[in-house]
């Protein structure tokens, strides 16, 4: 199983919602990643959980709020967003931790997140 | 930070066509990583490579370390082809990666 699996597909919110994204991955990997993406744009690195603590937050709004509740799970907790956060958001996952440059990661589909 | 720039940015080919995509980076790394996204979003990693080159079916990648520099080629070209496709390198001493801007690759019937 090399499945990386995303909930929602889709996400439509307002302003004003609570809504999370989840990520969950069963091939026992140590580091999880979170990625917004903009259309026509690479990936942007959000945030990395290193054996389930958090290892890097690339100075992400505090309106998004990552949680790794065990080593299989990742979720993403978004509160009063922007318009402008409408992007993918992609989980990836990568056997060793994030010190181990030969990672490989492998990504989920995405969450296509829409704010009105 | 290393920099990866890749080329062309967009490139359609016909079907059956030799495809090569370029990649180079700027600060020494330990692996590179070709990535194919399809419309719709999902993010495929092609190979990761450390020295010479790699072959999986109808795709190669190359990698020239003293040179800074990487090929993705596709042989026998197919529309199923069309996709970006990216290059990534790990940022210094760490493993998340830094992505190039991508290749979108329209492969013509």
């Amino acid at each position: 199983d090399t499945e990386v699996t995303q909930t929602p597909k889709h996400l439509v919110m307002g302003m004003t919602n609570k809504k999370s994204l989840k990520c969950e991955q069963h091939m026992g990997h140590r580091a999880m990643y979170w990625y917004k993406q903009k259309a026509k744009k690479p990936p942007e690195l959000m945030f990395v959980y290193s054996y389930e603590k958090l290892s890097i937050n690339e100075s992400v709004p505090s309106r998004f709020s990552p949680e790794c509740p065990n080593s299989s799970l990742l979720n993403l907790h978004l509160h009063a967003l922007q318009p402008e956060d409408s992007a993918l958001y992609l989980c990836a996952s990568s056997q060793f931790s994030i010190l181990f440059t030969k990672n490989i990661q492998y990504f989920g589909a995405g969450t296509r997140l829409s704010v009105l | 930070k290393n920099e990866v720039e890749q080329s062309p940015q967009n490139l359609t080919a016909q079907e059956g066509e030799f495809i090569t995509i370029n990649c180079s980076y700027s600060v020494g790394i330990s692996a590179l990583h070709w990535l194919q996204q399809h419309p719709g979003g999902g993010i495929v990693s092609l190979f990761m490579l450390s020295s010479g080159k790699k072959k999986h079916g109808r795709l190669i990648a190359t990698i020239n370390i003293q040179e800074k520099h990487s090929s993705l080629h596709i042989t026998a070209s197919h529309p199923r082809d069309s996709a970006v496709y990216i290059c990534a390198v790990p940022s210094r001493g760490q493993g998340n990666l830094i992505f190039g801007k991508g290749t979108k690759l329209s492969v013509k019937p």
